[in-house]
Formats: structure tokens, sequence, C-alpha cells
């Protein structure tokens, strides 16, 4: 059962396009929505995240749009550069506590999103 | 400047062996995380831990355990390795806050064991 559902799976753009990545969740509960970025041979590094009590949040080049009604959210990438050429990862999360009474977050990822900017 | 690292970056292994993947953190994080990365699927999260000797299952445990008997250390263990297990694994730590609602979910990724099964 995919509770994040991100589209496309694949993405090529020309250098200053704008790629946009789409994604759905379902479980209402959910309270931060990061994406996060990862390049060959690496682990994915978180890129920008969202809470839902705001509708756009904007860090350099890279926006996401929140629409909590409909359940999506969305990364832009202005002016696109080669590279911002990697996976791209939506994801969300919901407050847990354990049973020491610390909390954590526990990450439910998307498909993921191979984007390729040309030159 | 690594501060989670796996240990193995390619691994061949046969069907029937008993695999382990090692994970070690720098950073004093209370979490850690193994996940599984496939074309298509995404991550999906196969066990976590938030306390030395604490674990709890992920949305896919099956054919898979895992050990924390030190903070800074979560290993991940197949039992006896079947060809569907060929993937990429992603271990990963985070904090966790004493009270009230984080305020963020930041996940150190390690960069990964590309483990092949034959």
């Amino acid at each position: 059962q995919q509770q994040v559902k991100q589209s496309p799976q694949s993405l090529i753009v020309q250098k200053g396009g704008i790629p946009i990545i789409n994604c759905a969740y379902e479980n209402t509960a959910f309270d931060y929505f990061p994406w996060y970025q990862q390049f060959p041979g690496k682990g994915p590094a978180l890129l920008i995240a969202i809470r839902p009590d705001v509708s756009e949040k904007k860090e350099g080049r890279f926006t996401i749009s929140f629409n909590k009604s409909a359940k999506q959210f969305s990364l832009h990438i202005m002016d696109s550069q080669p590279g911002d050429s990697a996976t791209y990862f939506c994801a969300a999360s919901k407050f847990n506590r354990n049973a020491g009474g610390t909390s954590y977050g526990k990450l439910t990822f998307g498909q993921g999103t191979i984007l390729t900017v040309h030159p | 400047d690594v501060k989670v690292t796996q240990s193995s970056r390619y691994l061949v292994k046969r069907t029937g062996e008993k695999v382990f993947l090692e994970c070690v953190q720098d950073m004093d994080h209370e979490n850690m995380f193994w996940y599984r990365q496939d074309p298509g699927l995404g991550l999906r999260l196969i066990y976590f831990s938030y306390d030395v000797k604490m674990k709890e299952k992920g949305d896919i445990p099956e054919g898979y355990s895992v050990s924390r008997e030190k903070k800074e250390r979560f290993s991940l263990i197949l039992e006896s390795a079947s060809t569907n297990q060929t993937s990429m694994y992603l271990c990963a730590s985070s904090r966790s806050y004493a009270s009230g609602r984080p305020g963020a979910n930041v996940l150190t990724f390690g960069a990964g064991s590309r483990l092949t099964v034959l």
C-alpha cells in the first residue's frame, strides 16, 4: 500500500526550464512533507520541506506548493541547471512517540522521479 | 565529513547465504533506519530503531532482521538471502525530541549498499 504517490517517474527538460514533480498522499495525519535529492552513487539528502500550515515554501530556486484540501504537494525547480539532474523523492511523516516518551518521525517516501536537465 | 557509513558498497552473495549489512553513524542520533531502494518503488522502510536494543518493523520486514547493540551501530541481517532481495539498501539516522512535535524530521543517509543475490 503506497501512501505517497509520486509522478512522473522520469522527466527531461532543457536548461532554464521549470520541471514540476507532483505527490499525493492519503493519510491526513501526515504533518511534515520533505523533498530529498539523490545524486548517483550517493544517499538521498534533504532538499526542502514544508508543514501543512503554509501553502508555499521557497528556498533558492526550489519551491514547494502545498494543497491541503487536495492532499497534494509539488516541487518546482526554477531556472533548472544540468547540475540539478538527480533523482527526487517526496516524503511524508507524522508525529510519533515511542515507548520511552521521546518523539520521532518516520518517513514514507514516494516512488521517485529521475530528472534530467539538458544543457 | 562522512556521518553515516555503510561498510560495504557492493556485495554479491549466493541464494541461501546469511548476509550482514553494517551501518555506523557519528552524530549521536537516537533513531536509525534501514530502507530498501528499488526503481519505480522508491524507498521502502524495512526496520527502524529508536534506541539501543529497541526495534520496530517497517513496511517490508519479511526476510530481514536487525540488531542494535550500540547507539551508533545498526545492522541489517538477511538470514537466508533470496534473489528478490537484490536491491540497494540505505541506512539513515535522525534525532529524537524530548517532548512535543519534532521541529524537523531530517534523515541523514549513508551512500548505500548494493546487494546482488545470485
